[in-house]
């Protein structure tokens, strides 16, 4: 029962530095998005993917990348973190055939950049 | 864009005893769903609840139920019966029907619910 499996669970950076979070799904699902979640502010939407192949721009897109190469996989890249994305990410995955489906969630990634 | 509101950060309640959280939101949209998710100290979110907005009924599920008032924009959910397990941030989501195939969820802030034994 794997579900939505992020890695690493938890990293520490530097100011610049580079990483990569994974997200793998084995539910066969079309449709992939990452979060993050800071206090107070709820869940907002970094970066999401409709299919393989495709990503598109959420409410909080500046300062991220993401790619999409297989289906069961999203990647979200900080190319020079910055403190100001110390945060908990959340990565989610949806099947899109569903109307009001549900959304699965990984268990979260917490990022410090110091 | 669609914003969700919950003004109320914590609440607290008695074990045993029913508590609702508030969520009131914006949309100029008439088709949508609306949802509940429960984030324990383990950081997993859990779908709680979800209501479709072209249902009049009120959705339940076991001792969680909702008081969707459309025509108000609101969304509380009702927990009865309280249990330790209960305790976790709660969060109200919406998802618009026209994103359909997109599945776009927006968060509120949350409400911190205490179950006090």
């Amino acid at each position: 029962n794997a579900g939505v499996t992020q890695t690493p669970k938890f990293r520490v950076l530097k100011t610049g530095q580079s990483m990569t979070l994974l997200c793998a799904q084995d539910m066969n699902h079309e449709y992939m998005y990452w979060y993050r979640q800071d206090p107070g502010m709820g869940l907002r939407l970094i970066h999401y993917s409709v299919g393989e192949g495709t990503t598109a721009k959420g409410e909080v897109p500046d300062g991220y990348n993401v790619s999409r190469l297989k289906k069961q996989n999203f990647l979200l890249g900080l190319e020079s973190a910055a403190p100001s994305q110390t945060s908990v990410y959340f990565c989610a995955s949806t099947s899109g055939t569903l109307i009001g489906g549900e959304l699965f969630f990984g268990e979260g990634s917490r990022l410090t950049v110091l | 864009a669609q914003t969700v509101t919950q003004s109320q950060p914590e609440m607290s309640v008695q074990e045993a005893e029913t508590v609702t959280l508030s969520c009131t939101y914006d949309t100029s949209e008439s088709d949508y769903y609306l949802f509940w998710y429960k984030q324990p100290p383990s950081r997993q979110m859990i779908l709680v609840i979800r209501q479709e907005a072209y249902k009049q009924q009120n959705a339940t599920e076991n001792r969680f139920s909702v008081n969707f008032q459309k025509a108000a924009k609101s969304f509380s959910l009702k927990i009865s019966d309280s249990q330790l397990g209960d305790a976790a941030m709660y969060f109200c989501a919406y998802r618009s029907s026209s994103n359909f195939g997109n599945e776009k969820l927006t968060f509120g802030t949350g409400t911190r619910l205490t179950i006090i034994p």
